[in-house]
């Protein structure tokens, strides 16, 4: 079985700093993937980055990285730059398996607040 | 192109009534989830379609919940004799073949 933890229920960061929000999984599975969701206060889930185990770089989308160390089992989001429009919950999840159609293990996210 | 659509938006509706709730994935879209969030169980998993059949039932939280899909395409959950802890919003979610996920906006339902 997958388990996800997310550690921080609530940040409070400026605009325009660098945020790291933090995420480390459980797995007994050699093969399996990770993913972040941004969910805004109008409830739709985004996807905003993914990452497979056997995946050698870290992964980026834009101002999103995604900071992955297997040894230690974390998952970091990172966002540059933080804007206003950055204000939500982020969601860590994992799947089973890197390839394939499989359902999203979940943490408890995190709420981000951007402070102008 | 379309998204995925959810109906209704919201639903109020009394205990021990039965309800459905419609999912539209994005066309082409073979794989179909059903996942529930509320506030006590965080989002919860409860059942994945690829195509017409469910390989992956193991989040339906009792035999009051079932799901169907049809033609490859829409899905309906429902959910009988409803009780005050089935509240809460049900998210829907369609993907290709692996990798992302796109959720639709959900349905909040109500039970009173």
């Amino acid at each position: 079985a997958q388990k996800i933890t997310q550690t921080q229920p609530g940040m409070f960061v400026q605009e325009k700093e660098a945020v790291t929000l933090d995420c480390t999984y459980d797995t007994s599975d050699p093969s399996y993937g990770l993913f972040w969701y941004k969910q805004p206060s109008s409830g739709e889930m985004i996807f905003l980055i993914y990452q497979g185990s056997y995946d050698q770089q870290n992964a980026t989308e834009g101002r999103y990285s995604l900071n992955f160390q297997k040894a230690r089992k974390s998952a970091n989001l990172v966002i540059s730059a933080s804007q206003l429009g950055d204000s939500a919950m982020y969601f860590c999840a994992m799947t089973a398996h890197s390839f394939g159609n499989e359902k999203l293990t979940f943490g408890t996210g995190t709420r981000l607040t951007i402070i102008p | 192109g379309a998204g995925v659509s959810q109906s209704p938006s919201n639903k109020v509706t009394e205990k021990g009534k039965d309800v459905e709730l419609r999912c539209d994935p994005i066309s082409g879209h073979t794989a179909l989830y059903w996942y529930r969030q509320s506030l006590g169980q965080g989002l919860e998993f409860l059942i994945y379609f690829q195509g017409n059949s469910a390989p992956d039932k193991s989040g339906l939280p009792s035999d009051r919940f079932s799901a169907e899909r049809t033609g490859g395409s829409v899905s309906t959950l429902t959910i009988q004799r409803t009780q005050q802890e089935d509240s809460a919003v049900y998210l829907c979610a369609s993907s290709l073949y692996s990798g992302e996920q796109y959720f639709g906006p959900g349905t909040r339902l109500t039970v009173t």
